[in-house]
């Protein structure tokens, strides 16, 4: 059974650019999160989709944004790059929105130059 | 209220020792508490987790205390290994009150146990 997938695995881009970074969830999986993890911080919570709803949302600019697809693959997206948007973004599935177990993809290590 | 409190930030323990990982909260309507294990180029991975019913779970050398009256909860890693050396991170989420099981993270211990 395949694992999150999370594309691309690194990526480099320079302020004012945008990116999107997309998630595969495991199959049957409906509930995809995403978030960000920063040396000191910890994984910060940036929001949730279940059939293709958002249903959470976590304390970031509108810079950031995504969207989840029917088939239950998701995209972020982050516009107007900083600096401080250097970070490793993990995106996570877990079979419904009710359910406890998350399973995390490996991430997409983003670089802001 | 929504924080998790995780320390220590950093942790150096030889090989055969236990490794001691402490977490805090506040709000009282949490209640899952998991503990993730991640090792580097990796995600983070479900190690063991717990409910407030019981005051400790046990899984090989891995142990969940929990103090429900002192909002408090660690890991405990018994008989530490090299391969063991990960950054671990306590949750908790409040599905059961929400409705949303939204997790809250803390900031993550770096574990390193020496050969």
């Amino acid at each position: 059974k395949a694992g999150v997938t999370q594309t691309p695995r690194y990526l480099i881009k320079t302020r004012g650019q945008q990116v999107t970074l997309s998630c595969s969830p495991i199959s049957g999986h409906r509930s995809v999160s995403w978030y960000q993890q920063t040396p000191g911080q910890g994984l910060q919570f940036l929001f949730e989709y279940f059939s293709e709803t958002q249903r959470n949302k976590g304390n970031f600019p509108g810079r950031f944004s995504g969207r989840q697809f029917s088939n239950s693959r998701s995209e972020m997206n982050v516009s107007t790059l900083e600096l401080g948007d250097s970070a490793l973004y993990l995106c996570a599935s877990r079979r419904s929105a009710g359910a406890n177990v998350l399973t995390f993809g490996a991430g997409s290590r983003l670089t802001v130059l | 209220q929504q924080q998790v409190k995780q320390s220590p930030q950093s942790l150096i323990v030889q090989k055969g020792g236990i490794s001691i990982i402490n977490c805090a909260y506040e709000n009282t309507a949490f209640d899952y508490f998991p503990w993730y294990q991640q090792f580097p180029g990796k995600g983070p991975a479900l190690l063991i987790a717990i409910r407030p019913d019981v005051s400790e779970k046990k899984e090989g050398r891995f142990t969940i205390s929990f103090n429900k009256s002192a909002k408090q909860f660690s890991l405990h890693i018994m008989d530490s290994q090299p391969g063991d050396s990960a950054t671990y991170f306590c949750a908790a989420s409040d599905g059961t009150t929400s409705g949303t099981y939204k997790y809250i993270f803390g900031t993550g211990t770096r574990l390193k146990v020496l050969a």
